[in-house]
């Protein structure tokens, strides 16, 4: 499976867009890219997922680079709600959720 | 609407006592069930996982076991707890093939080995 690296913390003024980076450069034309995210002990949210294109639903929207070697999780309104750790992941298409979880990106919205 | 039911919230253990962690699932039928745990800080690591009754694949050789009696219904197990056992153990259930379709978490169970 690819290998994801984000950084780890971010600060996002509430009401303002977060633009949670990921890269993944060694990802396979196979590998989905997911986005979760926990709350402070909570299970994992799912958020997002995509190939190639870029998805937008009713939390967030996925952006992935033409290579797809990064991508940009974008909460377009952020609340004090979205505090949380944000993980990226690739997901590979035989994997049996065999995820390699890294540690994620702590998001800390500010008021 | 899909729902996923985890419990106890939380358990304190002695080391060598066993263990007995129950999940279900409602809403869907034959879902694939996962049991994820989680050091403090740090990702999920993936324990087992099964995609039907009786099926069950072990991720990662441990203390650890896990059973499917029943379609919605799974078990994690051990028969005698190290203190390396304690974490944040997460059930989660998907349906359809696992790289096109997501994970959804129950809100986990804080073992905490004494």
């Amino acid at each position: 499976d690819a290998k994801t690296t984000q950084p780890p913390s971010m600060d996002c003024a509430e009401g303002r867009a977060a633009n949670l980076p990921c890269n993944h450069s060694t990802i396979s034309g196979n590998e989905y890219v997911y986005w979760y995210r926990q709350i402070h002990s909570q299970g994992p949210q799912y958020i997002i997922h995509g190939l190639k294109n870029n998805e937008t639903n009713e939390m967030a929207s996925l952006i992935i680079t033409e290579d797809r070697k990064s991508s940009t999780l974008i909460l377009p309104h952020a609340t004090l709600r979205d505090t949380a750790v944000y993980y990226c992941i690739a997901v590979f298409k035989d994997s049996n959720y065999q995820l390699i979880w890294g540690a994620g990106t702590k998001l800390i919205i500010k008021p | 609407s899909q729902t996923i039911h985890q419990w106890p919230a939380t358990l304190v253990q002695p080391v060598g006592s066993p263990l007995s962690l129950e999940c279900t699932v409602e809403g869907t039928s034959n879902p694939n069930l996962y049991w994820y745990r989680q050091a403090a800080g740090r990702g999920l690591q993936l324990l087992f996982y099964s995609v039907g009754i009786g099926q069950i694949s072990s991720e990662v050789p441990q203390n650890l076991s896990a059973s499917r009696p029943q379609d919605r219904q799974f078990i994690l197990s051990s028969k005698k707890l190290l203190l390396s056992d304690s974490g944040f153990y997460l059930c989660a259930w998907s349906l359809g093939v696992s790289y096109n379709s997501p994970l959804h978490f129950g809100n986990g169970t804080r073992l905490t080995v004494t």
